[in-house]
């Protein structure tokens, strides 16, 4: 158990809608990132925030957004979904600073019909 | 051209065999390397941290090599636990960035 969890597990959703998924940060973790997987592929950098600032974004398009929250929780907002969105979501906490140990939650796994 | 390449895989190797993982990542900016591991359907969790003195931890072995952009993952004596993909992981300004990954099978 990392201490990192992500909600909800699993997701269906229709191509052009709206979605959000969460994630709760591992105590004492200021810095938050996100990454998507497609099957059989290494995880992408979407984005990561710290102290509840985006401070660095991977080459994701602008309808893929987030937010931190002062407890370092974290959601990340997707709009007008496509098919290629189809993914394993994944959420990863840390202390700080880009060269410490991330925690990954479980994952959210998200299939766009 | 990916900014972090790694072996293609899958390798399928005996119980008890030595393993290598190559890695090469294309920007001499990159700042920092590690090693995740990934079991299947799981989360990748960190594996080793990757420093140009190299380091050790047990049956493993990580090498960085900054003059030619390449990382190394040595595992010997391997075990059936051992089966995993491995993804080499480079951080470069704001950004982290993961290779494919490499697939591994210990055969009993």
């Amino acid at each position: 158990e990392t201490g990192v969890t992500q909600s909800p597990t699993h997701l269906i959703k229709t191509r052009g809608q709206q979605v959000t998924l969460r994630c709760s940060s591992q105590s004492g973790h200021n810095t938050v990132s996100w990454y998507q997987q497609a099957l059989g592929q290494g995880p992408q950098f979407i984005f990561q925030y710290y102290r509840e600032e985006e401070n660095g974004r991977g080459n994701f398009p602008p309808r893929f957004s987030g937010l931190q929250f002062p407890n370092y929780s974290s959601e990340l907002n997707v709009n007008a979904l496509e098919l290629d969105d189809s993914a394993l979501y994944l959420c990863a906490s840390s202390a700080s600073g880009w060269d410490t140990e991330a925690f990954f939650g479980q994952g959210t796994r998200l299939t766009v019909v | 051209r990916k900014e972090v390449e790694q072996d293609p895989g899958p390798f399928n190797v005996p119980e008890g065999a030595t393993v290598a993982f190559n890695c090469t990542y294309s920007n001499s900016a990159s700042q920092s390397f590690f090693w995740y591991r990934q079991d299947c359907r799981k989360e990748p969790k960190l594996l080793m941290s990757v420093y140009s003195s190299g380091n050790e931890d047990g049956r493993f072995t990580a090498q960085l090599n900054r003059a030619s952009q390449y990382i190394s993952l040595l595992i010997r004596d391997s075990k059936l636990s051992d089966s995993a993909t491995y993804l080499c992981v480079v951080t470069r300004d704001d950004k982290i960035i993961f290779g494919k990954g490499t697939r591994l099978h210990i055969l009993p």
